[in-house]
């Protein structure tokens, strides 16, 4: 069964490092989505991407962030310059088309910013 | 703005008896609504969905849910719970039709089913 997947699964980097968070979609998905889990708290959606631009973004995802799809497979999420604030696992997701479908997950990438 | 409750941290079973997960929404429209399971070291896998047509959805593992559009509900519920189910669960809820993908998740129920 086809599934995404996420590189590194943990990540620790210093305060105002740059950071760079990778997915893997599923391959016939249109869909692609970041979200973010900060401990003890609900899971929160961060931006969705379609035919290579930001469909929807949060609040939360400010300048500091970005999103590309930098080849045919590669969904990436870079923080520029990180804060103690960003320490959460982040989230990937995909789905075929918006709406109805579901989407799917990967299993997360743990940033710990020190 | 849309949101998800799922008013109880931990619900506890005995394996065999039923379950029962809460979940109710806050959102204009009609929305679509999810459940996911997540258990340790592991992403959110999807179990249901309500789109439209029969309240009464059922997904995998054995799991079902009743969405009721005047108490805004959408319950998750199994007949007979399994040891293997005690795990994170959460509501999300969507826009529907017309709108974005964008999820709203509730803060997430754990389900401890005993031997």
């Amino acid at each position: 069964e086809p599934e995404v997947t996420q590189t590194p699964s943990h990540q620790v980097t210093q305060m105002g490092q740059e950071v760079i968070l990778r997915c893997v979609p599923i391959s016939n998905h249109l869909y692609f989505y970041w979200y973010r889990q900060i401990l003890g708290q609900k899971v929160e959606f961060l931006v969705s991407f379609y035919n290579n631009e930001i469909s929807e973004k949060s609040e939360i995802f400010d300048d500091q962030f970005s999103v590309e799809r930098p080849d045919g497979s590669n969904f990436t999420l870079k923080i520029r310059s990180t804060k103690l604030e960003d320490s959460a696992m982040y989230f990937c997701a995909s789905s075929r088309d918006r709406g109805e479908d579901e989407q799917y997950f990967g299993p997360g990438t743990r940033l710990t910013v020190t | 703005a849309q949101s998800v409750a799922q008013p109880e941290d931990q619900v506890n079973v005995a394996e065999g008896n039923p379950l029962t997960v809460k979940c109710t929404y806050s959102v204009s429209g009609n929305p679509y609504l999810f459940w996911y399971v997540q258990y340790p070291n592991r992403g959110l896998q999807f179990l249901l969905k309500y789109i439209t047509g029969d309240n009464l959805v059922k997904g995998s593992y054995g799991f079902e849910a009743e969405f009721n559009k005047s108490q805004t509900s959408f319950h998750l519920k199994k007949p007979s719970a399994l040891v293997s189910d005690s795990a994170l669960y959460f509501c999300a809820v969507s826009p529907g039709s017309g709108g974005y993908s964008t999820l709203t998740f509730g803060k997430g129920t754990m389900l401890l089913v005993s031997p």
